[in-house]
């Protein structure tokens, strides 16, 4: 069974100070994966997506950036943090090939002060 | 552009009762693929139910179905016997199969309170 692992799970930093949030999949080679914010009771915002190693795309510009260094691993990062990207981050994955479900991990809560 | 509307901010239901939430959404693509996530109050969001664009029967998974009306641009989501652990936000989301294809667009979310 395919398994998607977050980590942190809650982070508290700085305005300024640089972040990086991590995504891995197993059980599950070549995956689509995705990055998607949320605001506090917001709507999902996508970021970025990727469809195969060391090729990210950008949905939207967030003053940030991400990579895929290996094939089940996803980074979301920035090297400084704005209080707007306080939020929800959510980490996905899909099948593709048909299966158009995206799969999510259980969040990055991140708080910027 | 893609765009996706779920104009219901929230709904209350008594348990066992028939809930409709709806969403309408935009696209210039002639296929595409609409679905229906749940996120629980702790945050997980799991996938619910999905309705490809060139399907005429309207989807049904467990106690969950869809209600599709193409020439409305509307897929509304049908929970029926309705139960405690349905309260949860529900999401529209819509994937383009061409080009944008990777693009998946979601409403703002529909929270539901399902009461004893």
């Amino acid at each position: 069974a395919q398994t998607i692992h977050q980590w942190p799970v809650a982070e508290i930093k700085a305005v300024g100070s640089p972040l990086s949030l991590g995504c891995t999949i197993k059980g599950k080679s070549s995956p689509n994966l995705y990055w998607y914010w949320q605001a506090t009771g917001g709507t999902l915002q996508q970021l970025f997506y990727s469809i195969t190693v060391g090729q990210v795309e950008s949905v939207v510009q967030l003053n940030l950036s991400a990579s895929r260094p290996k094939d089940d691993q996803f980074i979301l990062s920035t090297e400084k943090l704005l209080l707007s990207h306080s939020g929800f981050y959510l980490c996905a994955w899909s099948q593709g090939a048909g299966d158009e479900r995206l799969f999510f991990g259980h969040g990055t809560k991140l708080s910027v002060l | 552009a893609q765009k996706v509307t779920q104009t219901q901010t929230s709904i209350s239901v008594m348990e066992k009762t028939t809930v409709t939430m709806d969403c309408v959404y935009e696209t210039q693509d002639s296929s595409y693929f609409l679905f229906w996530y749940k996120q629980t109050a702790s945050g997980e969001i799991v996938f619910l139910i999905r309705q490809d664009s060139y399907k005429k029967e309207n989807a049904t998974v467990g106690h969950y179905s869809l209600n599709f009306q193409k020439p409305k641009s509307s897929i509304g989501l049908i929970i029926t016997a309705t139960q405690i652990e349905d309260s949860a936000v529900y999401f529209c989301a819509m994937r383009e199969a061409g080009t944008g294809g990777y693009k998946v667009v979601f409403g703002s979310g529909t929270r539901l309170l399902v009461s004893p």
